[in-house]
């Protein structure tokens, strides 16, 4: 199985600061990664796939880049509704896996 | 709109079963993969199982392969998740999730359910 590795675990960030995530998968996937993020109670939501195309309706303060085993989700200027946990998911090769989880939380 | 609905989670004793279901809506359900998800409670996503349109092609994690079955039935817009022999490991919360596969993307998930929480205890 591919292995995902997500860093930080967690942060604390204020309103309008960016924010990047990274995770790395531990070989190459070809651009073949997801970003969700979820909230409390409720169910993940998809942000971007592709490593870098964003979802229809996700704010464009969202973005994602990458290649091979390395790839970063930014977000440009934190907004209030930005704090949750976001994971990644590779989807490269079957038995699909995703990151651990960071968790923003309000500095 | 999109909508996703499971049911039948609850508790159940250590080598119990259950059966989950899905119930979708505001798409054409024969068209799309599907993919049961689940998420321990306070733990990180984990893929289940999923199962293609027409239900030539199934996968499952190693951690229920040989225990859970994934099915589906286009006529009645459902998917569905027969767990069997279930253990402690096996508490989470079961979301049932669409597969964008060959739509314009890959294997990644467009549209989950509320989630159905499955208890595994004695």
């Amino acid at each position: 199985d591919i292995q995902m590795t997500q860093s930080p675990s967690s942060l604390s960030a204020s309103v309008g600061d960016r924010v990047t995530i990274t995770c790395r998968a531990s070989q190459g996937i070809s651009n073949s990664l997801a970003w969700y993020q979820q909230k409390p109670g409720k169910a993940p939501k998809l942000l971007l796939y592709a490593a870098s195309r964003l979802e229809s309706g996700v704010p464009s303060r969202f973005s994602g880049s990458g290649s091979g085993t390395d790839y970063t989700l930014t977000i440009s200027s934190l907004q209030p509704e930005d704090f949750a946990t976001y994971y990644c998911q590779q989807y490269y090769s079957t038995l699909w896996t995703f990151g651990q989880g960071t968790k923003v939380e309000i500095k | 709109q999109v909508q996703l609905v499971e049911s039948g989670g609850g508790l159940v004793k250590p080598g119990g079963s259950l059966r989950l279901s899905c119930a979708a809506s505001g798409f054409t359900f024969s068209d799309y993969y599907m993919s049961w998800i689940r998420q321990a409670p306070g733990k990180g996503l984990e893929w289940v199982s999923y199962i293609s349109s027409s239900s030539s092609y199934t996968n499952y994690a190693d951690s229920v392969k040989g225990r859970f079955t994934i099915s589906r039935d286009n006529a009645k817009n459902s998917l569905y998740l027969q767990m069997n022999s279930l253990r402690a490991e096996d508490t989470a919360v079961y979301y049932c999730a669409r597969d964008r596969f060959g739509k314009g993307g890959g294997d990644y998930f467009d549209y989950w359910g509320q989630g159905t929480l499955v208890t595994v205890s004695s």
